[in-house]
């Protein structure tokens, strides 16, 4: 069975951090592109980044860029999300997901909360 | 970016009749390697998305074949052949051509 776990979410306060967490197991973690997709409260899904199975390659939406990093250690089949310098606009539901585009592999997690607040 | 522009926002529909969400998108979804990189996703109520088709018509796997996907170039569409009460959710468009890939705003389906 395919298991993606997020963890890590919570409440911030503004310009503060925290790194996400997801341990995935039952596929080969390392064979798959990877990202990170976000959902504010009541609102649409929102890409944020995407990394390569090797790492060497990581995309970035504009609005994240420089703030945070996308990162993933395939020896223990986790995928990061260091988030520096939070603002009210980041909080969201993150998701954890594969980031295959051109093949049947769609894999999701259930989601962490992080509330940017004050 | 891509903007991904879908219509209805919104979409009451019939149990047992068909359904059609519309996407465009602001520039070509076309790759040099032939291929159209456009997705489809759902969103049940209190889920996690769950994609229902990749490169415009290829359904994921567990998607009921009820589901269906046409369009090329920018103009693409999504349909329900027969609509059932496990697909109340809200569906997204998404480009994967470009980068930042982009989600379309979603059509909530409900039924009537």
């Amino acid at each position: 069975e395919v298991q993606l776990v997020e963890s890590g979410g919570g409440l911030v306060q503004p310009g503060g951090s925290l790194r996400l967490s997801c341990a995935v197991s039952g596929f080969t973690f390392s064979s798959y592109w990877m990202s990170w997709v976000r959902q504010a409260p009541g609102k649409g899904l929102e890409w944020v980044a995407n990394i390569k199975p090797d790492g060497s390659e990581k995309y970035y939406v504009d609005s994240v860029e420089g703030r945070f990093t996308i990162s993933r250690d395939n020896a223990k089949n986790s995928l990061y999300l260091q988030m520096n310098s939070l603002r009210a606009e980041d909080t969201a539901v993150y998701y954890c997901a594969s980031a295959v585009r051109g093949a049947q592999v769609d894999y999701w997690g259930q989601g962490t909360l992080v509330t940017v607040s004050s | 970016d891509v903007v991904m522009t879908q219509s209805p926002l919104s979409l009451p529909v019939t149990l047992g009749q068909p359904a059609s969400i519309s996407c465009r998108s602001s520039q070509s979804l076309v790759y040099s390697d032939g291929n159209t990189y456009l997705n489809w996703f759902q969103q049940r109520p209190g889920q996690s998305p769950r994609r229902l088709l990749y490169k415009v018509s290829n359904r994921d796997s567990g998607v009921p074949d009820r589901f269906s996907g046409s369009g090329s170039g920018t103009d693409f569409t999504l349909k329900i052949s027969r609509v059932e009460a496990e697909d109340v959710g809200v569906y997204y468009c998404m480009q994967s051509m470009h980068w930042p890939w982009t989600f379309g705003q979603g059509t909530k389906v409900e039924i009537k």
